[in-house]
């Protein structure tokens, strides 16, 4: 079945930039919106932005200026870059595909699929 | 943003009990039916439970079932099992950003 593996650089100094990398596995990356989505320590979650197979994308305002979501479709993997982090982004960071849409083909955007997380910490 | 209340924010309960739990949206316009529910236990992933407010997601029981529509949304556990104390979180899908809720921690009574 398809599986998503985020991997990374678990220790960020501040101001330096987060990288991480989401493999789909089992399956195509085609025909999808692929989501990160992040979790502090004990707190809830939040969206961070998606991209589409195609490229289009799609970011949280409150992150935008620090946030690059990219895809290689030959190797089946999403790529998210933050920018000039701070201890504010400690967090597990989750990869999470849609793929539920209504009759009209529109996304439902509910994330039906998700990573393991990788908690990265941001500290120097 | 979208901002959802959940509540409440935690609750305790026993095996065989019917659980609800509510989420509410805090705009006055309404999110329709584009409310969706997960289930999150510690050190995993969440787990998509149900979609657009009533949708069963494939696999998950159907002991869960969910309703609403508007602003205010429940989730509702039939015949609570082990498995099922977790935190459950509601996200709204019908305005960029997407959001979720805070939280509701299901324990044992």
């Amino acid at each position: 079945q398809v599986q998503l593996q985020e991997s990374g650089p678990r220790l960020v100094k501040p101001s330096e930039t987060l990288s991480l990398t989401c493999t789909v596995s089992g399956g195509s990356i085609n025909n999808y919106y692929w989501n990160w989505i992040r979790q502090p320590p004990g707190k809830g979650l939040e969206w961070i932005g998606f991209i589409h197979y195609s490229g289009t994308t799609s970011y949280n305002p409150s992150l935008k200026s620090r946030v690059t979501i990219s895809v290689d479709t030959s190797k089946n993997q999403v790529s998210l870059n933050l920018h000039s982090v701070t201890a504010a982004d400690t967090a597990v960071y989750y990869c999470a595909r849609v793929s539920n849409y209504d009759s009209n083909g529109y996304p439902y955007w509910c994330f039906d699929l998700w990573g393991r997380g990788t908690l990265v910490t941001v500290s120097s | 943003d979208v901002q959802l209340t959940q509540s409440p924010p935690s609750l305790s309960a026993s095996v065989g009990d019917t659980v609800t739990i509510t989420c509410r949206a805090s705009q006055s316009n309404t999110i329709t039916k584009y409310l969706n529910w997960y289930q999150q236990k510690p050190m995993r992933a969440p787990k998509l439970l149900i979609y657009a407010a009533s949708t069963l997601q494939t696999g998950v029981p159907s002991r869960f079932s969910g309703s609403g529509s508007g602003t205010d949304f429940t989730l509702t556990i039939s015949g609570l099992q082990p498995e099922d104390f977790a935190t459950y979180y509601c996200q709204q899908s019908h305005t960029a950003p997407w959001t979720f809720g805070q939280g509701t921690k299901v324990e044992v009574k």
